[in-house]
Parts: structure tokens; C-alpha cells; sequence
């Protein structure tokens, strides 16, 4: 079975430039996870979509950051403009079951390092 | 709110000896799930164990095994037998019942495993 794939794996870029990550979760897997890790401390979950619906996006900078699930498949989640503390490794995570699933582990992506200079 | 606490920012322990992680957590869910992961240098998120707020029952996996106190909303890691490839940030996690299935994670400890 193939994993969670992400996609680029490094990214630098300037401040105020824009950039995308791209996530393919696990086949057939309702729940999809970004999480941002900043160095050094634990991931903090910035959107949840189950199938294509956002189902918690309460830590998201809306001003600037936006994500989007395709067909209830893919995502994509995009940073305009970058700032100097959007410095992180940014996982994609996805579960195989939607709603009340509390023991449905997650999977995760390599995750995308971006450096914003 | 949900919230998970992990108290220790780094350990170290002997090959061959057992070490415990300690992980705290603050949920009013009445029903809920904790999760441990293993990050190595490398940056991947590896499951290690999951354990159901109404198993009766500590989980294990193998060298793994958590230590679930439930009055006292811990969920304590514990390696047996530790070994040099264990070094590595480990993470607890927790998704509650009523929280959209949210899964939050606590900031880390980092073990380090010396010969």
C-alpha cells in the first residue's frame, strides 16, 4: 500500500513570496490532516478535511493561508505571502475513516520543510 | 479544550534499560483516544500505540507498552529494553470524541539512548 505522498520536500523561498504543497493521502482515506512543525516543538494542526469538507480550520491564518481538497482526494494548502515565521516542516496526514473513529491511527507524509529568507 | 501536556524536553537512558515518557492530557470528551508517535532525524511520524479511554487494559506493542492512568489523565510511554535506534523525539496525541475528530499533539521529548 502506498504511503501518504507530499510533494516538494524542500522549499526556500522570500519573504512575501507565495508558495504550495501538495498532499496524496492514502487511498480510500476519508480524513486529511496539514500540520505545521515548527523546529523544535510538537505539530500544530492547521486544517482537517473529511472527504471535501472542512471539518476544523480554527488554527489556519486565513489572511494568508488557504487549502483545498479536490474530489474529496488530493489537497493542496498555499501560503500568500510568506512570512519569516512560516519556517516549518508542514506534514500531510491522512486517517481511513471519517467521524466517530477514535482509534483510526493516522498516516503521515515526509513532510515539505519550508525556509522563508 | 483538548490539551496534551509533555513535561520533559529531552531524556536520556542506558541501552538495554527501560525509560518512561510521561504525557498528561486535559480533555472533557467522555470518550477518547491517546496515540504515541516516534519522529527519528529522518522527520517521518511513526505510530507506535494507541489506547481507548474505555480499554480496560493497559496496550502494548511489543517493547512498548502505556501506562494509561485514567483519574489521573496520564498516558505515560514506557520502552523496555531500549536500543541506540530509539533515540528520537516522541510525541503523544489525543482525538476526542465530540472534537471533530481532531488529533492534537503534545510539543515532544527527546530521547537519547547512549551504549
Amino acid at each position: 500500500e502506498a504511503g501518504v505522498a507530499q510533494s516538494p520536500r524542500y522549499k526556500i523561498i522570500e519573504k512575501r513570496q507565495s508558495v504550495a504543497f501538495w498532499c496524496n493521502p492514502i487511498s480510500g482515506h476519508a480524513t486529511l490532516y496539514w500540520y505545521q512543525q515548527i523546529l523544535g516543538q510538537g505539530p500544530k494542526l492547521l486544517i482537517q478535511f473529511q472527504n471535501n469538507g472542512v471539518v476544523d480550520d480554527s488554527q489556519l491564518p486565513k489572511d494568508r493561508f488557504s487549502a483545498e481538497r479536490l474530489k474529496g482526494v488530493d489537497s493542496t494548502l498555499k501560503i500568500q505571502p510568506a512570512k519569516l515565521e512560516d519556517s516549518a516542516v508542514y506534514l500531510c496526514a491522512s486517517s481511513p475513516f471519517g467521524g466517530q473513529q477514535l482509534a483510526a491511527e493516522a498516516f503521515f507524509g515526509q513532510g515539505t520543510r519550508l525556509t522563508v529568507v | 479544550a483538548q490539551k496534551i501536556t509533555q513535561t520533559q524536553p529531552g531524556m536520556f537512558v542506558q541501552e538495554k534499560e527501560a525509560v518512561t515518557l510521561d504525557c498528561t492530557y486535559d480533555t472533557s470528551d467522555p470518550s477518547y483516544g491517546l496515540f504515541w508517535y516516534k519522529q527519528p532525524s529522518s522527520g517521518e511520524m511513526i505510530f507506535l500505540i494507541y489506547q481507548g479511554s474505555y480499554d480496560q487494559q493497559n496496550a502494548t506493542e511489543g517493547r512498548y507498552s502505556l501506562n494509561f492512568q485514567k483519574a489521573r489523565k496520564s498516558a505515560n510511554l514506557v520502552i523496555s529494553a531500549s536500543q541506540l535506534g530509539d533515540s528520537a523525539m516522541y510525541f503523544c496525541a489525543m482525538r476526542g470524541s465530540y472534537n471533530t475528530d481532531k488529533l492534537i499533539f503534545g510539543t515532544g521529548t527527546r530521547l537519547q539512548v547512549f551504549p
